[in-house]
């Protein structure tokens, strides 16, 4: 069965940094690229980042880039989503999805929370 | 980047009715388009991805269609687990963006 288990959420100033992370297993890690979608409360999902298989290419939507980072380590089937400069309009579900071929997000985790406050 | 819209925002329909939801891409992507659905408190669950192609497991009242830059969800005779927000999404350059959403309620 596949899974994909988020974990790092929690409640942050604004301007501070948080690391999420996804465990994934189920299946083979390596070969898929792996993303993070967002979801603030009441809103619909945002895109935020994609990873390739090996890492070597990585995405953004603009409104993170420069402020998050997504790594993965293969060796240890981990997705991993740093987040620098957090500001309040960040506060969202953090969802890890695998993508598929086509780029369509047939496996998704729980989310965790992010809640960006002071 | 590519935009999505959506149509209409909310809908009110009854069990058993036929329901067509509507997603407009700013430019062309081909068939790289998703319909997911969500009910409050989970993950979005993907429905039909390139355009027409039905998930495993999906019941075969959901249908889609389309191609370039209009694409139609549609459910053939609602039932009660229907109720839910349907989004489409575009797969087809980063940033993948979803659709606003659509609010499926009983009427």
């Amino acid at each position: 069965e596949v899974q994909l288990v988020e974990s790092g959420g929690g409640l942050v100033q604004p301007g501070g940094s948080l690391r999420l992370s996804c465990a994934a297993s189920g299946f083979t890690f390596i070969n898929y690229w792996m993303s993070w979608v967002r979801q603030a409360p009441g809103k619909g999902p945002e895109w935020v980042a994609t990873i390739r298989e090996d890492g070597s290419e990585k995405k953004y939507v603009d409104s993170v880039k420069g402020r998050f980072t997504i790594s993965r380590d293969n060796s240890k089937r981990s997705l991993y989503l740093q987040m620098n400069n957090l500001r309040a309009e960040d506060t969202a579900i953090y969802y890890c999805t695998r993508d598929e071929r086509g780029g369509h997000l047939q496996q998704w985790g729980q989310g965790t929370l992010v809640t960006v406050s002071s | 980047d590519i935009q999505m819209t959506q149509s209409p925002s909310s809908l009110s329909a009854s069990v058993g009715d036929r329901v067509t939801i509507t997603c407009r891409a700013s430019q062309s992507i081909t068939s790289y388009l998703n319909w997911y659905q969500q009910k409050p408190g989970k993950a979005p669950k993907l429905l039909i991805f390139a355009a027409s192609t039905l998930q495993s497991g999906v019941p075969s009242r959901f249908s889609g269609s389309g191609s370039g830059t209009d694409f139609t969800l549609t459910i053939s005779s609602l039932q009660p687990e229907d109720f839910a927000t349907y989004y489409c999404q575009q797969s087809y350059s980063t940033p993948h963006i979803f659709g606003q959403g659509t609010k499926l309620e009983i009427k």
